[in-house]
C-alpha cells in the first residue's frame, strides 16, 4: 500500500497565480479531508468528502479555494488567485468507513511570493 | 463545537527519563475517540497511540501511554524511557463517533525536545 499520495510536495508560486494540490488517497478508504498547517493557527479542517460527497466545507477560508473529488481515488485543492497568506503545509488524509483512524499524506508546502 | 487545548507550547525531557503532555478538550457528546499524532521534522503525521471513549482502560502502545480521564476531560500522553527519536511535535486530537466518517479535531501541537 503506497499510502495517500500528494503532489507536488513542494509549489513556489507568484501572488496571482492558480495553484491546484492533488491528493490520492488509500484504496477503499471512502472519506477524504483537507487540512491546513501554519505555525499561527495550527491544523484546520478545510474540507472533507464522504463517498465522494463534500460533507462539510466550513472551513473553506474564501471563495478563493476550491476543492473537488471526481472519483474515489482522486481529489484536488485549487487556489484563484493565491495570496502569501495562503502560505502553508497542505494535507491529505484519508479513512475507511467506520475506521477510526486517518491516514496523512506527507503534506504539500505552499509558498506564494 | 468541539475544541482541543495543549497547554504547553514546549517541553523538554532528558534522554531514558519520563514526560508527560497535557492535553484538555470540549464536548457534549458522549461517544468519540482520542489520538495522539507525532510530527516529525520531516512534517509526516505518525498516529502514536488512540483511545475510545467508551472504554475505560487506558490505552498503551510499548512505551507510549495515556491518562483518560472522561469526567474531567483530559487525555494526556506520557512516554517512558525518551528516546532521541521522539523529539517532535506532538498533536491531541478528537474526532466524534458518527454513523459516517467524521473529521479528526486538533490542539496546537506540544513541541518536545529529547536531550542527550
Amino acid at each position: 500500500d503506497a499510502g495517500v499520495i500528494q503532489s507536488p510536495r513542494h509549489e513556489v508560486t507568484e501572488m496571482g497565480q492558480e495553484v491546484t494540490l492533488r491528493c490520492k488517497p488509500i484504496s477503499g478508504h471512502n472519506s477524504l479531508f483537507w487540512y491546513r498547517q501554519t505555525m499561527m493557527r495550527g491544523l484546520e479542517l478545510l474540507i472533507y468528502f464522504n463517498n465522494n460527497v463534500p460533507i462539510d466545507d466550513s472551513g473553506m477560508p474564501e471563495d478563493r479555494f476550491s476543492a473537488k473529488m471526481p472519483n474515489a481515488s482522486f481529489s484536488t485543492l485549487k487556489i484563484q488567485p493565491s495570496e502569501p497568506r495562503d502560505s502553508a503545509v497542505y494535507f491529505c488524509a484519508s479513512s475507511p468507513s467506520g475506521a477510526n483512524v486517518l491516514t496523512f499524506g506527507a503534506g504539500s508546502r505552499l509558498t506564494v511570493l | 463545537a468541539q475544541t482541543v487545548t495543549q497547554s504547553q507550547p514546549e517541553m523538554s525531557v532528558q534522554e531514558a527519563e519520563t514526560v508527560t503532555l497535557s492535553c484538555t478538550y470540549d464536548t457534549s457528546e458522549s461517544d468519540y475517540y482520542l489520538f495522539w499524532y507525532k510530527q516529525p521534522p520531516s512534517r509526516q503525521m505518525i498516529l502514536v497511540i488512540r483511545q475510545e471513549a467508551y472504554k475505560q482502560q487506558n490505552a498503551t502502545e510499548n512505551r507510549f501511554s495515556v491518562n483518560f480521564q472522561k469526567a474531567a476531560k483530559s487525555f494526556s500522553l506520557k512516554i517512558s524511557d525518551s528516546q532521541l527519536g521522539d523529539a517532535a511535535m506532538y498533536f491531541c486530537a478528537y474526532r466524534l463517533y458518527g454513523s459516517g466518517n467524521t473529521p479528526l479535531v486538533f490542539g496546537k501541537g506540544t513541541r518536545l525536545s529529547v536531550i542527550a
